[in-house]
């Protein structure tokens, strides 16, 4: 199957700074990418949708000002967690189809966050 | 949006027996069911899925039907083995053009040797 590179797999930092997870297809274009947030033993929630070349789409109770997503081009979503918070630590997860359209969704491997 | 829910959140069987997840959905627009399974810190994996113009498909041991009557479809493991342990998530996709998945709570299967 396509191949989703997401980096970096984990990282910690102090409260107040930013931090940006890299979300790349590696051998299709994605013209969507989606971003999820996965709390412990707990499911896969939306955060918003990417798109390549518009403004993403967030989901309900998502802050865009502090969650930062930037699809430049069709191999690379960005998301950037602003001011990072404690509350802000959980596992950031990236999704992308490829242009063509095929139905399975691709994972990136995700991205463990930790702020202290 | 779509609303899934998954039942039981937690299964366990024994080694040999078959195990089996259920999900709902609430629109019926939807048209593409997947079934991930994840192990603790990796990414979700694929492990089988079903369009809406289908009843039911099988791969090996894996199984998953669909009613899209009773907006319903079921994941079934049988002869389960200890390397079947992790947490499975149905999902969900909405027609009409879009792409995003709504995902089911999560089972945490645990097989006893």
């Amino acid at each position: 199957g396509a191949v989703v590179s997401q980096h970096p797999s984990w990282v910690i930092c102090k409260s107040g700074t930013s931090v940006k997870i890299e979300c790349r297809s590696l051998d299709f274009q994605a013209t969507t990418m989606f971003w999820y947030r996965q709390f412990p033993k707990q499911s896969l929630m939306l955060m918003a949708t990417s798109n390549e070349g518009s403004k993403a789409t967030y989901e309900q109770g998502v802050e865009k000002d502090k969650f930062l997503i930037n699809h430049a081009s069709l191999t690379l979503s960005t998301l950037t967690v602003t001011s990072a918070h404690p509350e802000d630590s959980s596992f950031y997860i990236c999704s992308a189809y490829d242009r063509v359209g095929h139905t399975e969704a691709f994972f990136g491997q995700g991205t463990r966050l930790t702020v202290v | 949006g779509e609303n899934v829910e998954q039942h039981p959140s937690t299964l366990s069987v024994q080694e040999g027996d078959s195990a089996v997840i259920k999900c709902t959905y609430s629109d019926s627009a939807s048209n593409y069911f997947p079934w991930y399974k994840q192990e603790l810190g990796k990414r979700p994996q694929l492990i089988i899925d079903i369009r809406s113009n289908v009843g039911e498909k099988k791969d090996q041991r894996i199984a998953v039907t669909l009613n899209k009557t009773a907006k319903h479809f079921s994941l079934h493991i049988t002869e389960t083995q200890p390397e079947d342990s992790a947490v499975y998530f149905c999902a969900a996709r909405l027609g009409r053009g879009a792409n995003n998945l709504f995902f089911g709570t999560g089972t945490r299967l645990t097989v006893i040797p």
